[in-house]
């Protein structure tokens, strides 16, 4: 038990469907991530929040949109998606976005796009 | 830009034998941070080990030790007295002090066999 929970943990949509998925940090960070991870490829840094504000975004197609609420609660909304976008899901927080911050990991959403 | 290399897509070892994995890195920093991760089936990412870089002595939890080697940017895991449970796939990954960016390699898939 890490403190990071993700819903669902397994999506299936169509190209045309408009889903979203939830993270959400018991731990008190300030800081959130999503993750990408596709099978065979290291894991891809998709956006970063702090304090809500998002500070990165790693050049993601707008088919992806995310959401920090506030720093609890992260989510990415998702429309139009490709098969190509088929792959686990990871999000991730850490207290700030200080150099020595351990990053925390959610177990993931695997989301297949049809 | 950096990259993060694991040399070894599988590997496999005998239930409380020793095994290492191998993480080779390039940058052009002095300082920044360095971390394995373990990926059960359950796809919970879960925080292994990290070594800071200006620190010369090699981290270690319980059964779990790294050999940093700077000067040949290297950063391998050793575990001892390996357990089943231990079976995940392990990522090395890097993290530059400057930002808040983790740059992971591809993985090893380790088996531990009873």
């Amino acid at each position: 038990e890490t403190g990071v929970t993700q819903t669902p943990r397994h999506l299936v949509m169509g190209m045309t469907n408009k889903k979203s998925l939830k993270c959400e940090q018991h731990l008190g960070h300030n800081a959130m991530y999503w993750y990408k991870q596709s099978a065979k490829k290291p894991l891809e840094l998709m956006f970063v929040y702090n304090f809500k504000e998002q500070t990165e975004n790693n050049s993601v197609p707008s088919r992806f949109s995310p959401e920090c609420p506030n720093s609890s609660h992260l989510f990415l909304h998702l429309h139009t998606l490709q098969p190509e976008d088929s792959a686990l899901y990871l999000c991730a927080s850490s207290q700030d976005l200080g150099q020595a911050e351990t990053q925390y990991f959610g177990p993931g959403t695997r989301l297949l796009v049809l | 830009a950096q990259t993060v290399t694991q040399s070894q897509p599988e590997m496999s070892v005998q239930e409380a034998e020793t095994v290492t994995l191998s993480c080779t890195y390039d940058t052009s920093e002095s300082d920044y941070y360095l971390f394995w991760y373990k990926q059960p089936p359950s796809r919970q990412m879960i925080l292994v080990i990290r070594q800071e870089a200006y620190k010369q002595q090699n981290a270690t939890e319980n059964r779990f030790s790294v050999n940093f080697q700077k000067a040949a940017k290297s950063f391998s895991l050793k575990i001892s007295d390996s357990q089943l449970g231990d079976a995940a796939m392990y990522f090395c990954a890097y993290k530059e002090t400057s930002g808040s960016r983790l740059t992971f390699g591809e993985g090893t898939q380790l088996t531990v066999n009873p």
